[in-house]
């Protein structure tokens, strides 16, 4: 079955200082891959989504992911974080398998930046 | 405006008490969703619909049925709830294989 794992529960990081937060995931066979965002009190929006195509996917807010088959990750990046990115991150995983398909998120990792 | 919606927003109940909470999308997905978030868990599947009268579990079903009957649609029902079932629940729509627009959340405490 397939497994997500986001290896950070908590990142704090300095404004303006460059992030990485992990996920790993167990099964490449028919996957798509999501980052979601989830700020205090709200629901989850969309951050990127990796489906086919260029392994290195990009946000309009200047996050960007890329899909590694071999290393099965999919490690979401910011080179210069602000206040307003502090949110909870979780990536997804929607394995279509079995004929079915399946949705499994990660634990989580919740991104504190600091003035 | 596109949308998920979900009711009730915030629900108190006790157990073994039946409850329904609805979902619905006005974007024409086949796909629809539900799931629990709970604390350092992340979200956790409780049943997916492929398409009308097509559903099937997800990774947490035991103490939950749902149904499709239309497209829009995709009601959660607690036959029975019990104090674990206390989270937060939220309803996902999209079409297969792209990302999921979710609706703002039902938070639930059983007593």
């Amino acid at each position: 079955a397939q497994s997500v794992t986001q290896l950070d529960s908590q990142v704090p990081v300095f404004e303006e200082a460059p992030v990485e937060l992990r996920c790993n995931y167990s099964s490449s066979v028919s996957v798509y891959l999501f980052w979601y965002v989830q700020y205090p009190n709200q629901g989850l929006q969309l951050l990127l989504k990796y489906l086919s195509g260029s392994t290195l996917v990009e946000s309009i807010n200047g996050f960007e992911a890329e899909f590694n088959k071999s290393q099965t990750s999919f490690h979401l990046r910011k080179p210069s974080v602000h206040i307003s990115d502090t949110a909870e991150y979780f990536c997804a995983v929607s394995d279509l398998s079995d004929g079915g398909f399946k949705t499994i998120f990660g634990a989580g990792t919740r991104l504190f930046v600091k003035a | 405006e596109a949308q998920v919606t979900q009711n009730p927003r915030y629900l108190i109940t006790v157990t073994g008490k039946k409850l329904t909470v609805t979902c619905s999308q006005n974007m024409n997905h086949e796909y629809m969703s539900w799931y629990r978030q709970d604390p350092g868990l992340g979200l956790r599947q409780i049943y997916y619909s492929m398409n009308v009268e097509v559903t099937d579990k997800g990774d947490v079903p035991e103490g939950y049925k749902v149904s499709r009957k239309e497209k829009r649609n995709f009601p959660l029902i607690l036959e029975s709830p019990s104090p674990n079932q206390t989270s937060l629940y939220f309803c996902a729509s999209s079409l297969l294989g792209q990302e999921q627009f979710f609706g703002p959340g039902t938070r639930l405490t059983v007593l």
